[in-house]
């Protein structure tokens, strides 16, 4: 069976400052591996994903995850906070259906 | 990418009666998805649907529960039928384009059950 852990429910960050949101994952074989952001009131919408190759990984709106096979992480990352950024962010692992994690709520501080 | 939209976009519902919910994309997709989502929580599936078979139910969800259509390639509908108030929830439309497994999804209706 493959699983998700975000183990952050709330991350904090002062605008300008980089930030992380972490995510664990469980899964059989090659991880598929995502990260969407859900803004307030809106749909989930994709930020990035890892297949294959690098391990770092670039998306929409400035994100970045890196993919670490051996600690078997995806970590979301971005270097300079904006407060809009602030959002719930969930990632997620695909082996047949996607799993999705509890969520993190990102709040970046002006 | 894909434009997806949903109807209705909330509402209020008594107890015992039943709520379908439209799921409509700009493209033509092989794989459509329902979810659950309480506000601020994670995602449960609901089912899958495929064009052309019966959808792929999630252990805990019934298809007399949540009867579901796909007549073509961009349009799909979701009902819950029975209300009771544990179905107050948000329901989320989902489809997977060509691109490796990117799920797009449409912004949800909102379901209170009084």
């Amino acid at each position: 069976a493959q699983s998700v852990a975000q183990p952050e429910d709330q991350v904090n960050v002062a605008e300008g400052n980089p930030l992380t949101v972490k995510c664990t994952y469980s899964v059989s074989g090659n991880p598929y591996l995502f990260w969407y952001v859900q803004y307030p009131n809106r749909g989930l919408q994709f930020l990035l994903k890892y297949i294959t190759g690098d391990n770092l990984v670039k998306g929409s709106y400035g994100f970045e995850a890196e993919f670490n096979k051996s600690q078997t992480s995806f970590h979301l990352k971005k270097p300079s906070a904006l407060v809009s950024d602030s959002a719930l962010y969930f990632c997620a692992v695909r082996a047949g259906k996607s799993t999705f994690g509890d969520g993190t709520t990102l709040t970046v501080k002006p | 990418s894909a434009v997806i939209s949903q109807k209705p976009s909330r509402d209020i519902c008594q107890r015992g009666t039943s709520l379908t919910i439209q799921c409509q994309v700009d493209s033509q997709v092989t794989m459509m998805f329902w979810y659950r989502q309480q506000p601020g929580q994670s995602l449960t599936l609901i089912a899958t649907a495929n064009q052309g078979s019966e959808a792929t139910y999630e252990s805990g969800f019934v298809i007399d529960k949540f009867p579901i259509s796909r007549p073509n390639l961009t349009f799909s509908t979701l009902t819950v039928s029975n209300l009771s108030p544990e179905d107050s929830s948000i329901y989320l439309c989902s489809v997977e384009t060509g691109v490796v497994y990117e799920q797009y999804f449409g912004p949800g209706t909102r379901l209170t059950v009084t």
